[in-house]
């Protein structure tokens, strides 16, 4: 168990609905990553906040957006939801930013769009 | 576009062997190298980070060796065990944009 907990664990919705992934990150953790694991595509980068402000942006669609908040949890929010959005949304937690954090992934949300 | 590539894609070996994979990206631009471990059903688990050139990490019977101005990371198991069995991801991250790019990964099936 890392430490970083998501909810929730499974989603399904239809397309061109609305979803949010919830992260906390482990106790103590500033910065959180989100990552986008898809079966033709591999494990793609999102976006990562550090302290309640975004840090480094990948490969975010205009779709998606994410926060983190005073308490440090994050909230990614997927909006007009594609068939192609079907994927397993990881959060991550490091203890600060920068390169010498490694960090600790949570369980992962299955979203499956019908 | 930044290229993370793994070699091989997939390996087989005995209980007991030794094995090795490369993970190869861009030269430049370089911030750090991640190496994770990803059991299947599971999350991805950090192994190591590493940011200077000629660094070496280890832990237990895993080591890793960095060679940015090549831009190659090699990850070695010593002995290995049927609970090293996974997939082994690296992770490129840039200087410019702290992007991460990941390779595709190397599988790794360990037979007792």
């Amino acid at each position: 168990d890392s430490g970083v907990t998501q909810t929730p664990k499974h989603l399904i919705t239809a397309t061109g609905q609305r979803v949010t992934l919830r992260c906390s990150p482990r106790s103590g953790d500033l910065s959180v990553y989100w990552y986008q694991q898809s079966l033709d595509q591999g494990l793609q980068f999102l976006i990562q906040y550090y302290n309640g402000e975004e840090r480094a942006k990948g490969n975010i669609l205009e779709r998606f957006s994410a926060q983190q908040f005073p308490d440090l949890h994050s909230e990614l929010n997927l909006s007009s939801l594609e068939l192609g959005d079907s994927a397993l949304y990881f959060c991550a937690s490091s203890v600060a930013t920068g390169a010498p954090y490694e960090q600790y992934f949570g369980p992962g949300t299955r979203l499956t769009v019908t | 576009i930044l290229n993370v590539e793994q070699s091989p894609q997939s390996l087989h070996v005995q209980e007991g062997d030794s094995t090795n994979f490369t993970c190869s990206f861009p030269s430049s631009n370089f911030y750090a190298l991640h190496w994770y471990r990803w059991e299947t059903a599971k999350s991805p688990e950090a192994l190591f980070v590493m940011t200077l050139n000629g660094d070496e990490k280890k832990k237990g019977r895993i080591s890793a060796t960095l060679n940015t101005k090549e831009g190659y990371s090699y990850l070695y198991i010593k002995g290995s065990q049927p609970e090293d069995s996974a997939t082994y991801l690296c992770a490129f991250r840039d200087n410019y944009g702290q992007n991460f790019v990941f390779g595709p990964g190397t599988r790794l099936s360990v037979l007792p």
